[in-house]
């Protein structure tokens, strides 16, 4: 398995422009998560999904932000417009049904989001 | 909600010693505990984790120590190596399944040769 995809890898966009950025899990997994990271604040969770359904959205920042989840292969993370403010990097992960063992999620490489 | 809190936030070593990150947390629900190192331009990737009912889990050069308790635990690395430098995230998870973790700030850490 290729592990979680991310696209793209980096996006340079000016303030007021639409962003999506888009996410490949592996397949197989049921749990998919949006993560933001700066410095300033960390890792923080944005949203996370269940079986294509979103469970938990009370990270997203406000409602310039959205997410989808049509089918189990594909995610997606809109900003609208975007702020200078939204610039970090965006990870997505996501992880298998909790078995017997562990519940590891796997990172994507992340897109680095620059908004001028 | 759970609230993760981590320290120190920059560690220095000499090659070859020991370093001891620190978190706490606040949830008493929370039964799973990862630790995530994070490379200079890479992905958070698992080290090591434990679960509630253990008390401490070892991984070749690195361990990890849970009190239930004083709800905080740790994570040891011993004779530290240049690739060691990283960032190590904590996090604590509520649940055994659909985990929502809750990460700690992050700790730098430098290996010094």
């Amino acid at each position: 398995d290729a592990g979680v995809i991310q696209s793209p890898r980096h996006e340079v966009t000016e303030m007021g422009q639409e962003v999506t950025l888009r996410c490949k899990p592996i397949s197989g997994h049921d749990y998919l998560f949006w993560y933001r990271q700066t410095m300033m604040r960390g890792l923080e969770l944005l949203i996370y999904f269940n079986n294509n359904v979103p469970i938990d959205d009370s990270g997203m920042p406000e409602d310039r932000f959205s997410a989808k989840m049509p089918n189990a292969s594909f995610s997606t993370l809109k900003i609208q417009p975007s702020e200078p403010r939204d610039s970090a990097v965006y990870f997505c992960a996501s992880s298998p049904l909790a078995g017997v063992t562990y519940n590891e999620q796997f990172f994507g490489p992340g897109t680095r989001l620059t908004v001028l | 909600g759970e609230n993760v809190e981590q320290h120190p936030s920059t560690l220095s070593v000499q090659e070859g010693d020991s370093a001891v990150i620190k978190c706490t947390y606040s949830d008493s629900a929370s039964n799973y505990f990862p630790w995530y190192k994070q490379e200079l331009g890479k992905r958070p990737q698992l080290i090591i984790d434990i679960r509630s009912n253990v008390g401490e889990k070892k991984d070749q050069r690195i361990a990890v120590t849970l009190n239930k308790t004083a709800k905080h635990f740790s994570l040891h690395i011993t004779e530290t190596q240049p690739e060691d430098s990283a960032v190590y995230f904590c996090a604590a998870s509520p649940r055994n399944y659909g985990q929502n973790f809750v990460f700690g700030p992050g700790t730098r850490l430098s290996v010094l040769p």
